[in-house]
């Protein structure tokens, strides 16, 4: 069974720490995103990355940043987490890029920043 | 612009009834559509996609989904609706090629009165 695993699901920090969100997938997928989810907003893209070490901004990057070293991994940063960034946020891949194919996400991180 | 409109934010609904959640998009070139469900503190599940060919499209769980061009419409539909049906409900549209992005919609939120 394909998966994406995020290996935090529930997190608490306070204003001002740096925080890694871990993301890793087992099927071999090229591309991989991480979404930010807020109530009635929808997702919202964070960053996008096509390849290992290859990434774009997403709709809404300011205050974070990520690392994609393997291709089974993509991490989200933090540098310095304020209040307005607590938040569920979800990782997903998918198999190439080229075409709008299905996403496959994990199970999220919620984040509470105090 | 281009936009998901997902008209509903709650639905409630009797166990057994037939439902049926809207979603309208707004997208210039040729659309892939999709539905996804996300059970409470879960990340989401691709419940049915649309890529091309007939209209109407089977997914699991007992969905199915029909593409209307002329109204922009990919209305997500079930006949029966069982209690664990109820979750969110996400639409989502991605182009046909050539891109990363995804639009998503606001979710409607089903509730199913046993």
């Amino acid at each position: 069974d394909v998966k994406v695993t995020q290996s935090s699901r529930y997190l608490v920090k306070r204003t001002g720490e740096k925080v890694f969100l871990e993301c890793v997938q087992d099927m071999d997928h090229e591309n991989m995103f991480w979404y930010r989810q807020d109530p009635g907003l929808g997702l919202r893209l964070i960053y996008f990355s096509y390849d290992v070490k290859m990434k774009e901004k997403g709709d809404i990057p300011e205050g974070y940043s990520v690392s994609r070293e393997k291709k089974e991994r993509f991490s989200l940063i933090l540098e310095s987490a304020s209040t307005n960034q607590t938040s569920m946020y979800l990782c997903a891949s998918r198999k190439t890029g080229g075409y709008a194919g299905e996403l496959f996400f994990g199970e999220g991180s919620r984040l509470t920043v105090l | 612009a281009q936009s998901v409109t997902q008209p509903d934010i709650h639905i409630t609904v009797s166990e057994g009834a037939s439902l049926e959640l809207r979603c309208n998009y707004s997208y210039g070139a040729t659309p892939y559509l999709f539905w996804y469900v996300q059970s409470p503190g879960q990340g989401l599940q691709l419940l049915l996609k649309y890529f091309s060919g007939d209209t109407l499209v089977q997914g699991i769980k007992g969905f199915e989904a029909e593409f209307k061009r002329s109204q922009s419409s990919f209305n997500l539909r079930k006949p029966s609706v069982h209690w664990s049906d109820a979750a969110e409900y996400f639409c989502a549209v991605g182009a046909a090629s050539g891109t990363y992005k995804y639009i998503f919609g606001t979710g409607t939120r089903l509730k199913v009165l046993a």
